[in-house]
């Protein structure tokens, strides 16, 4: 299947700082993007939609200037996560679609841990 | 609004079909049933999807109830390695860039 690669797989940073998080899509060109945050035992929560070449689309409660999203080609995406904190720190998870079928396919995600 | 309601654990024996069920009562005839898994600190992998058809591939067998209101993923002969959460999602054929809307899932144990 399709190969979405993110990285880095896992990071710590320092509370205040922030964290760019890739997405790349490595065999297919995907005009839409999503990310996602996973906290420990739950379920992964949608927090944008990243559109080539447009703003993102932020799920209620997500705030767009601390989680930037740019999607400057078919096949990168990236997530910045400003001024972290330590409730910042999650699994974040990448996803990409097919720009035919519905298939929609996922990065290994990223550890991110503030301190 | 939660789309499909899985149950939220189940057990298999190693080597033995894994039956997980979903129920989608308020599925629209656009949408297509599609079923991901994510094994410990991993993204999700995607397994398979249908329509109205029971669909199969190398992974899994899926099941769709004639009225499309439930379905089953099948996990023909489990091993250990299908250990993990599986999640049940309804999405519209028509929007292609609709987003996936994750549940709880049904954390599934292979037993040895």
């Amino acid at each position: 299947g399709a190969v979405v690669s993110q990285h880095p797989s896992r990071v710590i940073c320092k509370s205040g700082t922030s964290v760019k998080i890739e997405c790349r899509s490595l065999d297919f060109q995907a005009t839409t993007m999503f990310w996602y945050r996973q906290f420990p035992k739950q379920s992964l929560m949608l927090m944008a939609t990243s559109n080539e070449g447009s703003k993102a689309t932020y799920e209620q409660g997500v705030e767009k200037d601390k989680f930037l999203i740019n999607h400057a080609s078919l096949t990168l995406s990236t997530l910045t996560v400003t001024s972290a904190h330590p409730e910042d720190s999650s699994f974040y998870i990448c996803s990409a679609r097919l720009l035919q079928g519905g298939k929609a396919f996922f990065g290994q995600g990223t550890r991110l841990t503030v301190v | 609004d939660a789309k499909t309601t899985q149950p939220p654990s189940m057990d298999c024996a190693e080597g033995r079909a894994a039956n997980l069920p979903c129920n989608h009562s308020t599925i629209s005839g656009n949408e297509y049933v599609y079923w991901y898994r994510q094994i410990h600190s991993q993204g999700p992998q995607y397994i398979i999807h249908g329509l109205k058809n029971n669909e199969t591939n190398e992974m899994a067998s899926l099941i769709i109830t004639e009225d499309r209101k439930s379905s089953t993923l099948i996990l023909p002969h489990a091993t250990l390695r299908d250990t993990a959460v599986y999640y049940c999602i309804v999405r519209d054929a028509f929007f292609g860039n609709e987003k996936l809307t994750f549940g709880t899932g049904t954390r599934l144990t292979i037993i040895p």
